[in-house]
């Protein structure tokens, strides 16, 4: 069968490299995905977007990938940054504004 | 532009009072904010529904009557946290819906956080 990957609640990287994070939804009906970037102390940040009709969309050194058979959300970072260490949330809106986030990966970057 | 703000950014109270929180948007009109509770280490989870004009509708398990919600206009809804406990201690997160002009579709936008400490 396919795999899915596997949500981690931290993941540590080296400083250059790729960075992975996954996630898994819950609504099947969800039409709206976001990842979010949240700092210690300080809220969410923005950082991509994918609607339910699309399977991948391309930020700056972001990537996002949408599966929707298996409910599978999973954000890429390229050439991983100090400046890139957080915790990052993804969220599933409902199409009335309401997000619901994921459970949270904390990233942490070695120099 | 879409900027929004709380305050304060950090209180700390004693057992038994109440605290006000406020989130503002700066530059846009919000009908509708979402306020947002954080444990440390944990995901944010949806408390409740501000709709200026109108009652809050909250989520379930939220009690009304603890965590007050006023939208009085249409840039200002408040939190007001009633007879704190130290259980109440939490990180508040507000958030309302605009547009930057860059992304237009269900974007949110979030406030930098009320951390509440009741002792």
């Amino acid at each position: 069968g396919e795999s899915v990957g596997l949500h981690l609640p931290t993941l540590s990287v080296q400083e250059g490299d790729n960075s992975i994070i996954n996630c898994a939804y819950s609504n099947s009906a969800s039409d709206y995905f976001i990842w979010y970037k949240q700092e210690s102390g300080k809220g969410p940040q923005f950082i991509i977007d994918i609607r339910s009709n699309m399977d991948k969309r391309q930020g700056q050194r972001v990537t996002v990938l949408l599966n929707k058979t298996v409910k599978h959300l999973s954000l890429q970072i390229a050439a991983t940054q100090p400046g890139d260490s957080a915790v990052y949330f993804c969220a599933e809106n409902n199409g009335d504004y309401k997000l619901s986030f994921g459970a949270g990966t904390t990233v942490t970057v070695r120099a | 532009g879409a900027v929004v703000s709380q305050h304060p950014s950090r209180v700390i109270c004693k057992s038994g009072t109440s605290v006000k929180i406020e989130c503002r948007s700066l530059d846009f009109q919000a009908t509708t904010m979402f306020w947002y509770r954080q444990f440390p280490k944990k995901s944010l989870m949806l408390m409740a529904t501000s709709n200026e004009g109108s009652k809050a509708t909250y989520e379930q398990g939220v009690e009304k009557d603890k965590f007050l919600i006023n939208h009085a206009s249409l840039t200002l809804s408040t939190l007001t946290v009633t007879s704190a406990h130290p259980e109440d201690s939490s990180f508040y997160i507000c958030s309302a819906p605009g547009t930057s002009g860059i992304r237009s579709y269900n974007e949110q936008f979030f406030g930098p956080g009320t951390r509440l400490t009741v002792l």
